[in-house]
């Protein structure tokens, strides 16, 4: 079945600043790959996704990459604000159902 | 309503009660889950649901017993828990089909405390 590992499982970044979260899957047959946002108190609400004949996308301050080949990818938040302060997860879909990484902490310190 | 709700928000429940969790999704979406989250673990998927019919069952103990009377509702009934069942559970539901891709779409939780 299917493994996503995500890292760091903690990050804290200066407003501002970028911040990067990395995940690699073990599935090759995955081709469905969404980030989540996790606030306190809410259930995950999803912020990005890219599917598999993708390398590249972005919306606004938040992108997404993925490198097949390797089986890992990435998001990418530029310019953080505080508001982006919550814990985030990335998961892989393959034809079963979606496993999800452990998430990433993420603190934008103002 | 819309997109995913769920009630109660907490329950605080003793491990000889009977309880039931319950998930509507107001987004015409023909599949139903419930996850577990406890801290520091990724998220833990126990059930599926797809057009009223169990998909998934992910070794869930049988003191956990799900319900989908319609593709609209999801209930989790509960009994007989143990302290470690104290986590988030989270329902959510997608839109499956050929030309969908499992964008999942999740309810806020029931915060979920075993004495």
């Amino acid at each position: 079945g299917e493994n996503v590992e995500q890292h760091p499982s903690t990050l804290s970044v200066q407003e501002g600043d970028s911040a990067v979260i990395k995940c690699t899957y073990s599935d090759s047959a995955s081709n469905y790959f969404p980030w989540y946002k996790q606030e306190l108190g809410k259930g995950p609400q999803l912020i990005i996704d890219i599917r598999s004949n993708v390398g590249e996308k972005k919306d606004q301050r938040i992108a997404v990459t993925l490198n097949k080949t390797a089986k890992h990818f990435s998001l990418h938040i530029t310019e953080t604000q505080p508001e982006d302060s919550a814990v985030y997860f990335c998961a892989a879909f393959p034809a079963r159902d979606m496993r999800f990484g452990a998430g990433t902490r993420l603190t934008v310190k103002p | 309503e819309t997109g995913v709700t769920q009630t109660p928000r907490h329950l605080v429940m003793g491990m000889t009660n009977k309880k039931s969790l319950k998930c509507e999704q107001h987004l015409g979406h023909n599949a139903m889950y419930w996850y577990k989250q406890s801290a520091k673990k990724p998220l833990e998927l126990m059930f599926v649901y797809n057009f009223k019919e169990q998909t998934e069952n992910n070794s869930v103990p049988s003191r956990f017993s799900p319900e989908c009377p319609n593709s609209s509702h999801l209930f989790l009934h509960l009994h007989t828990l143990q302290p470690e069942d104290s986590a988030l559970y989270l329902c959510a539901s997608s839109q499956l089909g050929r030309n969908h891709y499992n964008e999942q779409f999740f309810g806020p939780g029931t915060r979920l405390t075993v004495l």
